[in-house]
């Protein structure tokens, strides 16, 4: 069966200060990949989305990035963190091609002070 | 653009029947999806609907209507463990998913 992880769960940092939040996926292979941002009582916003390795679509205009550097491994960054950057961030995975669902990890809770 | 509303929040009894409409207006459509979320957890798939109509999974029911832009998901039977957030997600392409606000309902015994 599939899972997906991510790490940390929570984290608090100060603004300015560099970001790295990690997701992997087991049990498929060539997943599409997802990171999406949740603020407080807010819906999802899809961030960047990746199709294989290397592949990155960035889908809104912010001091994040994104990288893929193995199949089942996608990393999401940023070099100076805003306060606008606190939130819920859900990493998730759909089959290739035909993608259906989209299966969500546990997510990681970041505050930015 | 994409633009999909749903309702804020909503509250129902414990036992009843509550409704979450889910308006929306997207360039393309290849199915919308809805999802719960608990809160501080993940969003956890509950349905789809590609073609217009209804689709019945236990106590959930999910309603499409292409023409309309509209979609309903009644949860029925209500227990304490629905009190959640709903989500509605419209898929405009293969690989993205676009999301409403979500629509926190509330149980009361």
């Amino acid at each position: 069966s599939q899972t997906i992880h991510q790490w940390p769960a929570t984290l608090v940092q100060p603004v300015g200060s560099p970001l790295s939040l990690e997701c992997t996926v087991e049990g498929t292979s060539n997943p599409n990949l997802y990171w999406y941002r949740q603020a407080a009582g807010r819906g999802l916003q899809l961030l960047f989305y990746s199709v294989g390795i290397g592949q990155i679509s960035s889908e809104v205009p912010q001091n994040l990035s994104a990288s893929r550097p193995q199949d089942r491994q996608f990393i999401l960054s940023s070099k100076k963190l805003l306060l606008s950057d606190s939130g819920f961030y859900l990493c998730a995975w759909s089959t290739p091609g035909l993608a259906v669902e989209q299966y969500f990890g546990p997510g990681t809770r970041l505050t930015v002070t | 653009g994409q633009n999909i509303d749903q309702p804020t929040e909503m509250t129902a009894t414990e036992g009843a029947i509550v409704q979450i409409n889910c308006t929306y207006q997207t360039s393309g459509f290849n199915g919308l999806f809805w999802y719960q979320q608990h809160a501080g957890e993940a969003p956890t798939f509950l349905s789809y609907n590609v073609l217009d109509g209804l689709e019945e999974k236990g106590r959930f029911s999910s309603f499409l209507s292409r023409s309309k832009g509209y979609s309903y998901l009644l949860l029925k039977e209500l227990q304490m463990k629905d009190s959640a957030s709903y989500l509605c997600a419209v898929r405009p392409q293969t690989n993205k998913l676009t999301f409403g606000g979500g629509t926190r309902v509330l149980v009361k015994p």
